[in-house]
C-alpha cells in the first residue's frame, strides 16, 4: 500500500526560475494538503483540496504560488519567479473523508533557491 | 497571528523520566487536537489525538491532558526512551478534524539522554 508520493525529492533552482512540485495522494483519500516546512517557521499551511475542489488557500503567497488538482490522483504546486526565501521542504499530505483527521505526509520535496 | 503556541522549543530529559510538552491555542472553534512526531529525515506522523469531549487521552506511554477553559493541552511521555528523541508538533483544527486543515505549533525538539 503506497503512501503519499512526492516528486521531485530535491530541486535546485536559480532565483527567478519556476518550480513545479507533484504529489500523488493515497488512493481513496479525499483531501490533499500542502504544507511548507522550515526551521524558523515550522509547518506552515499553504492550501488544501477536498474531492479535487480547492477549499482553502489562505496560506499561499498569492502572487507567485498556485496549486491545482486536475484529478483525484495528483496535485501540483507551482512557484513562479522563485526567491531564496522560498527554500523549504514542501510537504504534501492526504487524508480520508471522515472524522479521523489523520494526515498522511509524503516524504517532501526539498526546494533550494540559489 | 500564531494560533497554536508550543513550548518549550527544546527539551532534554533523562531516560526513564516523564517529558512534558505544552501547547495553547486561541481559536475557541478548534475541536480536534493531535500531536505529530517527526524523526530526523522523516515526515511528520500522527502520534495521538484528542477531542474536547474528554480531558485525557492515553495510548501506552503517551498521554494528552486537555484544559478547555484555559485553552491548553499537553503531551506527557512517561518512561522516556532514547528512541523517543524527535521533534513533536501539536496542532489544532475545526470540524472534528474531518478533512479540515491542521494548524501546527512550531515544534518541540525532544532529546532523551541514556
Amino acid at each position: 500500500n503506497a503512501g503519499v508520493i512526492q516528486t521531485p525529492r530535491h530541486k535546485v533552482t536559480g532565483k527567478g526560475q519556476e518550480a513545479t512540485l507533484w504529489c500523488e495522494p493515497i488512493s481513496g483519500h479525499s483531501a490533499v494538503f500542502w504544507y511548507r516546512q522550515t526551521i524558523v517557521q515550522g509547518l506552515e499551511f499553504l492550501t488544501y483540496f477536498r474531492n479535487q475542489a480547492p477549499i482553502d488557500d489562505s496560506g499561499m503567497p498569492k502572487e507567485r504560488f498556485s496549486a491545482q488538482m486536475p484529478n483525484q490522483s495528483h496535485s501540483t504546486l507551482k512557484i513562479q519567479s522563485t526567491q531564496p526565501q522560498d527554500s523549504a521542504v514542501y510537504l504534501c499530505a492526504s487524508s480520508l473523508m471522515g472524522n479521523t483527521g489523520q494526515l498522511y505526509f509524503g516524504e517532501g520535496s526539498k526546494l533550494t533557491v540559489l | 497571528q500564531q494560533q497554536v503556541r508550543q513550548s518549550p522549543q527544546s527539551l532534554t530529559v533523562w531516560e526513564g523520566e516523564t517529558a512534558i510538552l505544552n501547547c495553547s491555542y486561541e481559536d475557541s472553534t478548534f475541536d480536534y487536537f493531535p500531536w505529530y512526531h517527526q524523526f530526523p529525515g522523516e515526515s511528520p506522523a500522527l502520534l495521538i489525538a484528542i477531542r474536547p469531549v474528554s480531558n485525557k487521552k492515553e495510548d501506552g506511554r503517551f498521554t494528552i491532558f486537555f484544559n478547555k477553559r484555559e485553552k491548553k493541552f499537553s503531551l506527557h511521555i512517561a518512561d522516556s526512551q532514547p528512541g523517543d528523541s524527535a521533534t513533536y508538533f501539536c496542532a489544532a483544527s475545526r470540524g472534528g478534524g474531518s478533512n479540515y486543515k491542521l494548524t501546527f505549533g512550531k515544534g518541540t525538539l525532544l532529546t532523551v539522554t541514556p
